[in-house]
């Protein structure tokens, strides 16, 4: 499977705190893209990060990648009660037509 | 700013019954794609397409399955005779080009899809 798996499952922090969620992939990939969901709701997409790049920020939002460890980690730094919600890595893997893989997510609460 | 938008939010439908799901894509975006989420469970891709054809399907998007652009802007999800194990999120997606290493792939607000 190529799927994205990430980890931990939930995750829960204290306003202020910063919130380090990890990704793992088992193929090569094009590309990584991270999204939020609230619940109930659509998907959000956060930041894309292609396997040629290593480190993306936007706003809060620093995302790495290492492709030799087929990883990635998306990291939120001073969050807010709003930053809670479902996170999900999707993968668009090497000779796919771009079509996403989606890993099952993590769960993050932020406490106020 | 442009967003993917879709409609309805809420179908509920009987076994047995067509039903269209529409989307509006980004409307500078060339890729358009159907995803659903069944309850509790991962996002799932269904079909892509570009050009006026099917460029991927996946092993869910059986017979019972058909997409179309009739118009410019709209992108549809038809399933023939919906079964119970079709309720599930669907949501549509469209990306500006696709290329070696891909783009962002924006998602609309979701149809829920609640077969009786």
């Amino acid at each position: 499977s190529q799927q994205g798996e990430e980890d931990p499952q939930a995750l829960s922090i204290q306003e202020g705190e910063n919130a380090t969620m990890n990704c793992s992939y088992k193929t090569s990939i094009n590309n990584l893209q991270w999204y939020r969901q609230n619940s109930g709701r659509g998907l959000v997409h956060l930041i894309l990060i292609r396997s040629n790049e290593r480190e993306k920020h936007s706003g809060r939002l620093r995302v790495t990648l290492d492709t030799s460890k087929k990883s990635s980690s998306l990291l939120i730094t001073a969050s807010r009660a709003a930053d809670t919600a479902s996170y999900f890595c999707a993968t668009a893997y090497t000779g796919a037509n771009s079509k996403l893989t989606f890993g099952k997510g993590i769960t993050l609460s932020v406490r106020p | 700013e442009p967003e993917v938008t879709q409609t309805p939010s809420h179908q509920v439908t009987q076994m047995g019954q067509e039903v269209i799901l529409r989307c509006v894509p980004i409307s500078n975006h060339l890729y358009f794609y159907w995803y659903r989420q069944i309850l509790g469970q991962k996002v799932e891709f269904l079909v892509s397409f570009y050009n006026n054809e099917i460029s991927e399907k996946s092993e869910i998007f059986d017979d019972q399955f058909s997409v179309e652009r009739p118009d410019g802007s709209n992108f549809t999800l038809k399933i023939r005779s919906t079964k119970l194990e079709d309720s599930a999120m669907y949501f549509c997606a469209s990306s500006e080009l696709q290329g070696n290493m891909g783009y962002e792939q924006y998602f609309g607000p979701g149809t829920r899809l609640t077969v009786t």
